[in-house]
């Protein structure tokens, strides 16, 4: 059975601080990583992928992949009220298109 | 960024009747879309892979004969909930892939069987 990990929160952390969300999986054939924004009440919105070991930045967001750890993480800095949401991780496996889904981390910025 | 839309975006219905939901891609090609379905303070499940000219793929659990699937086109694919029952209330959500393996989701369908 594939799985991917999340803690489930809430993660709190003050505005303008460094809010790190982490992902485990369980499938070292997993290919491709993706980190997703889920807003109560709406649907995920893409935050980022990342395919290969080490950093990748994306304006205030940097995903972090270790293959060997199997651990995949979210940084956001600066904080925002309007960062709080959901945030899933998902994985794409070698063979398939489909992904799976952790249970997403609720992050709270309090203002 | 790819978008993708739903139609519609909330339907309530009467148990026993059928909903049709339709999921575009507007700006690119998706050969594959996906179905969830998320209940409250869930994860999203998902239900079926939907490939352009073929079969649906069904998740183990998921009745094809009351979820029908079809993708006629590279840019559409509808979810049909047959004789809907207040069970069914969910929030259903279509993702397409790009050519770069990427799901973008759409806005989401809340349906309501009363």
């Amino acid at each position: 059975q594939k799985e991917v990990e999340q803690n489930s929160g809430p993660l709190s952390v003050p505005e303008g601080a460094i809010a790190s969300l982490n992902c485990t999986y369980s499938d070292r054939g997993s290919q491709s990583f993706f980190w997703y924004r889920q807003y109560s009440g709406k649907s995920p919105e893409l935050i980022m992928f990342i395919y290969s070991n080490g950093d990748k930045e994306d304006g205030r967001f940097t995903a972090q992949l270790n293959k060997a750890s199997q651990y995949v993480s979210l940084l956001i800095r600066d904080s925002q009220p309007s960062d709080s949401a959901t945030y899933l991780c998902a994985v794409r496996s070698s063979g398939t298109y489909k992904y799976i889904f952790g249970t997403g981390t609720r992050l709270k910025v309090l203002a | 960024g790819a978008v993708v839309s739903q139609h519609p975006s909330w339907v309530i219905c009467k148990s026993g009747t059928s909903v049709k939901i339709e999921c575009r891609s507007l700006d690119f090609q998706a050969t594959t879309m996906f179905w969830y379905r998320q209940f409250p303070k869930q994860s999203l499940m998902l239900m079926a892979t939907s490939n352009e000219g073929s079969k649906a793929t069904y998740e183990q659990g998921v009745e094809k004969d009351k979820f029908l699937i079809n993708h006629a086109s590279l840019t559409l694919s509808t979810l049909t909930v047959t004789s809907a029952h207040p069970e069914d209330s969910s929030f259903y959500i279509c993702s397409a892939r790009d050519n770069q393996e990427t799901q973008y989701f759409g806005p989401g369908t809340r349906l309501l069987v009363l």
